[in-house]
C-alpha cells in the first residue's frame, strides 16, 4: 500500500463548488504539505503544518483552507472554486527534523 | 527572493551516455539538497540527497554540491529511455526549516 494517498485522483467541478482533497499518510511523519503545480510555474507550496494545532499559510493561500483532523490526515478545500484552480495538487510528507519530503500521487483537479 | 535555478530544457542524450543536470541556489546558509524525478502526470520522486561538499554516488546517479559556488548537479551515468522525464532541485529554506525552495525542474529526453 501507498505510504501517503490522495483522494479523489480526478475531480471535475464547477465554477463556485466548494471542494475537498483529502491527504493520508501511514509514514508517521508530524509534517504535512499541500501543493499545486501549473505547467510552467513548478510546485507552489499552499499550507503546511507540523501537527494538528500547527497550520501555516504557504506562498498561495487565498481561496483555499485546510484542516489537520489528525496527525496521519491533512485536508485541502477550495470555498468557492474558480477555473484557475485548476491545476496537479500534491499532498507531501516529511518527518520531524528533515528536510525530504515524500509526496502523495496527486489530483489532477478541472473547475469549469 | 530566495531561488533556486535550472536550465528548463530540454536536455536530450542519446541511450548509454551521461546526461548533467545543473542547479544553482541562492541562498548561501542552505544545508540541505535534493534532486527529485518527474514523470509527466505523476509525483515527484525523491531519488538523491546531498549535505555535504563533493560527491554522491547512488547507483548511475551522482550528486555533486559545490556550497562556495553555490551550485549542485545531477550526473545520470549510462541514461537509459526510462530516465526521460523532468529533475527538480530543491533546498532547505535556511529562513525557514520547514520548507524547501524548489526549482522549475529540466526536462530529460534520453533517446534510444
Amino acid at each position: 500500500d501507498a505510504d501517503v494517498t490522495q483522494t479523489p485522483r480526478n475531480r471535475i467541478t464547477k465554477t463556485g463548488k466548494r471542494i475537498m482533497l483529502e491527504c493520508s499518510q501511514t509514514k508517521g511523519h508530524d509534517r504535512m504539505y499541500w501543493y499545486r503545480q501549473d505547467p510552467g510555474l513548478g510546485l507552489r507550496l499552499i499550507y503546511y503544518s507540523f501537527d494538528v494545532k500547527d497550520i501555516n499559510k504557504g506562498e498561495i493561500s487565498d481561496g483555499y483552507s485546510v484542516s489537520r483532523q489528525a496527525q496521519a490526515k491533512f485536508s485541502l478545500s477550495l470555498e468557492s472554486a474558480i477555473p484557475n484552480q485548476t491545476a496537479l495538487y500534491f499532498c507531501a510528507t516529511s518527518d520531524l527534523g528533515r528536510y525530504e519530503q515524500y509526496f502523495g500521487p496527486g489530483t489532477r483537479l478541472t473547475v469549469t | 527572493q530566495k531561488e533556486v535555478e535550472q536550465n528548463s530544457g530540454p536536455l536530450s542524450v542519446p541511450e548509454g551516455a551521461i546526461a548533467s543536470l545543473n542547479c544553482t541556489y541562492s541562498d548561501r546558509v542552505s544545508q540541505s539538497f535534493f534532486w527529485y524525478r518527474q514523470y509527466s502526470g505523476k509525483s515527484p520522486e525523491l531519488i538523491m540527497s546531498i549535505y555535504s561538499n563533493g560527491d554522491k554516488e547512488d547507483g548511475r546517479f551522482t550528486a555533486q554540491l559545490n556550497k562556495a559556488s553555490q551550485y549542485v548537479s545531477l550526473l545520470i551515468r549510462d541514461s537509459q529511455p526510462s530516465d526521460s522525464a523532468t529533475y527538480l532541485c530543491a533546498v532547505n529554506d535556511a529562513g525557514n526549516n520547514r520548507k524547501l525552495i524548489w526549482g522549475l525542474g529540466t526536462s530529460l529526453a534520453v533517446n534510444p
